[in-house]
């Protein structure tokens, strides 16, 4: 069973960096069938796509994030990583890693439970 | 402001028929797959149903789906208190290069 586990600070301070982590158990990162993605959701809010990757090598952001949002791979750790520049209270949300699986439609259809982030000094 | 409109909120009895719009443009909906998911109160989203009307096992045939051009539609037939979530529907754009979602749209079940 394909299972994935966000892990972060939980606090950042304005202006710094976040740095998150999803480990990944049950599936390969290096399965061409995925592009492996972050989501958030802020308080009483909507989902926002954050970017996608696959192991290739292509990786995608939303445009709104892209100046400020890096999406990393550690194949060898089975986990991958999300780094935010430049935080501000907007960021702070429920930050979901989850996947995308290219044959059956491009669908998010594995997701983790969430980590959450406050930002605040 | 989501890239993709959905109705914030939607309600209906149980036993009813009740759907959920999903309103984009020709570089999403217009030439890509639609997902929806379904997410309670304090859980992940879950997927639901993609466009095409697969959806994964243990979704009830109540859930479907149709698409017209630029639009998609969510319908969930002989609803069921335990179907009160929020539904979100998803596509990829082709000319943003990014994943957009709905703004998500509440399910009250009166």
């Amino acid at each position: 069973q394909v299972q994935l586990q966000e892990s972060g600070p939980g606090l950042v301070s304005p202006s710094q960096t976040l740095s998150l982590t999803c480990s990944v158990s049950g599936a390969s990162i290096t399965s061409g069938d995925y592009y492996w993605t972050w989501v958030r959701q802020s308080p009483g809010k909507g989902l926002e796509w954050i970017a996608c990757f696959h192991y290739t090598g292509p990786t995608y952001y939303n445009p709104s994030l892209r100046s400020r949002a890096v999406i990393s791979v550690d194949t060898s750790k089975r986990r991958f990583s999300l780094r935010l520049t430049s935080v501000t209270a907007a960021d702070a949300a429920l930050y979901y890693c989850g996947r995308h699986r290219i044959s059956y439609y491009y669908v998010m259809d594995v997701w983790g439970r969430g980590t959450t982030v406050t930002v605040s000094s | 402001q989501s890239v993709l409109t959905q109705p914030p909120s939607v309600s209906a009895a149980p036993g009813q028929k009740v759907t959920v719009s999903c309103s984009g443009s020709s570089s999403n909906i217009g030439r890509n797959f639609v997902s929806w998911y379904q997410q309670f109160p304090g859980t992940a989203p879950k997927l639901l149903i993609v466009d095409n009307n697969k959806r994964p096992s243990g979704i009830p045939d109540r859930f479907s789906v149709s698409k017209s051009g630029t639009s998609a539609t969510l319908a969930i037939t002989g609803l069921q208190t335990e179907d009160e979530a929020d539904y979100y529907c998803g596509a990829w754009d082709s000319v943003l290069t990014s994943w957009v979602f709905g703004g998500g749209t509440k399910l009250t079940v009166l």
